[in-house]
């Protein structure tokens, strides 16, 4: 079945890094994506990986990927009060996006 | 940066009306599609459209809902009779490429249905 799957909060001390975890389902997604909805907002594409990948790094953002587990993470570095957002995994099996539940992140001064 | 743009952002309308939602993708797009998420729960897929049809529909994309490309630059949700249920926030998304790459979203049209 299609189940994206993510915890639901994560709570982080200004400065220190973030990891996000995420697990999947389809093994035939050769895309997976972040993406970042502040309150009330829209959902801004972090970054996205393909899937004869296992790392990328953008700035501050490293996304790591195990296919075997069928396990994404998103690490964020130095993390700031303005990262604090809904953070979702998504995978694309087909042309469509299946969205995990989304990860609360609060980061705390 | 070219980005896609959603109107309106909001509409508060009364159970059984049609509503119409618009959205302008980016220009050089190609595969369009529509999104909700109702308040608090995930993003749920509806619809993608390519070449002037359906390519893809959920199960929540029923009779009620329709989606047209009337002119080269919008891209429209129609809801024909809306009910309770259907309030949530409606997001339109784009992409160059099928089944990858980038694929953008506006910032939404909250739906409330009274």
């Amino acid at each position: 079945g299609e189940d994206v799957e993510q915890s639901l909060f994560l709570s982080v001390r200004e400065g220190d890094s973030s990891v996000i975890n995420c697990t999947y389902t389809d093994s035939s997604s050769t895309y997976l994506y972040w993406y970042k909805q502040e309150p009330g907002a829209g959902l801004q594409l972090l970054t996205y990986i393909f899937s004869n990948m296992d790392m990328k790094q953008d700035q501050r953002l490293t996304v790591l990927l195990n296919k075997k587990d069928k396990h994404l993470s998103l690490r964020i570095a130095d993390t700031q009060t303005g990262d604090s957002a809904i953070y979702f995994c998504a995978e694309r099996p087909t042309d469509k996006l299946i969205f995990g539940t989304g990860t609360r992140l609060q980061v705390f001064p | 940066e070219p980005e896609v743009t959603q109107t309106p952002s909001h509409q508060v309308t009364q159970m059984g009306q049609e509503v119409i939602l618009r959205c302008v993708p980016i220009s050089n797009h190609l595969y369009f599609y529509w999104y909700r998420q109702i308040l608090g729960q995930k993003v749920e897929f509806l619809v993608s459209f390519y070449n002037n049809e359906i390519s893809e529909k959920s199960e929540i994309f029923d009779d009620q809902f329709s989606v047209e490309r009337p002119d080269g630059s919008n891209f429209t949700l129609k809801i024909r009779s809306t009910k309770l249920e259907d309030s949530a926030m409606y997001f339109c998304a784009s992409s160059e490429t099928h089944r990858a790459g980038e694929l953008f979203f506006g910032e939404g049209s909250r739906l409330t249905v009274l």
